[in-house]
């Protein structure tokens, strides 16, 4: 069964430092989402990605995140200049239409910024 | 937004018991869908079900969502069903996003 995959599982980082999240979404799916989910807290939504550009993002998603879909497969979230409370769950998710369709999750990465 | 309210927050269940977890939302849905969250952190989809009914092994859910709520139904708990369960819902008129809720914490003792 196609899955979602993201690299690294886990990243350390120091602080102000800039860290990129990779994420291989399902290979026909066409819109791309990004959440995290902060230590003990609920999921939440960063950005959504479609046609090569961003289709809605949060209040989350200041200036210090950018995404990308830099060739066919890869799907990457940007932190420019990591802070404390950056560090989080980051949930990679992909799905085949805009609206209503199941959105597939992958395994995450956990980011750790000291 | 759209709000959505689980519950129980934190539940405790002896092995071998059933337990129902309820969702419910504000406002109309296109989608919803029930995770599992491992000790790992891993988000384990259980459920795309934005109406009617579904079961998976001891595993079931049903949303009504003209009454706006759904059940997850987890029957013979075991131990591995241990973790947060997250309901998460897509409303038309506000993005094409998931909003979860906070979650129900299950312990399942042996």
């Amino acid at each position: 069964e196609p899955e979602v995959t993201q690299t690294p599982s886990h990243q350390v980082t120091q602080m102000g430092q800039e860290v990129i999240l990779r994420c291989v979404p399902i290979s026909n799916h066409l819109y791309f989402y990004w959440y995290r989910q902060i230590l003990g807290q609920k999921v939440e939504f960063l950005v959504s990605f479609y046609n090569n550009e961003i289709s809605e993002k949060s209040e989350i998603f200041d200036d210090q995140f950018s995404v990308e879909r830099p060739d066919g497969s890869n799907f990457t979230l940007k932190i420019r200049s990591t802070k404390l409370e950056d560090s989080a769950m980051y949930f990679c998710a992909s799905s085949e239409s805009k609206t209503g369709l199941e959105q597939y999750f992958g395994p995450g990465t956990r980011l750790t910024v000291t | 937004g759209i709000q959505v309210e689980q519950s129980p927050p934190d539940l405790i269940l002896q092995e071998g018991a059933n337990s129902t977890l309820r969702c419910n939302f504000s406002d109309s849905v296109n989608n919803l869908q029930w995770f599992h969250q491992n000790p790992w952190g891993q988000l384990i989809n259980l459920f795309y079900i934005p109406s009617g009914t579904k079961q998976n092994g001891r595993l079931s859910a049903t949303t009504v969502a003209t009454e706006r709520y759904s059940l997850l139904y987890i029957s013979s708990s075991q131990t591995t069903d241990s973790g947060v369960y997250f309901c998460a819902v897509e409303s038309p008129g506000y993005g094409n996003k998931l909003v979860f809720g906070a979650g129900t914490i299950l312990r399942v003792k042996s």
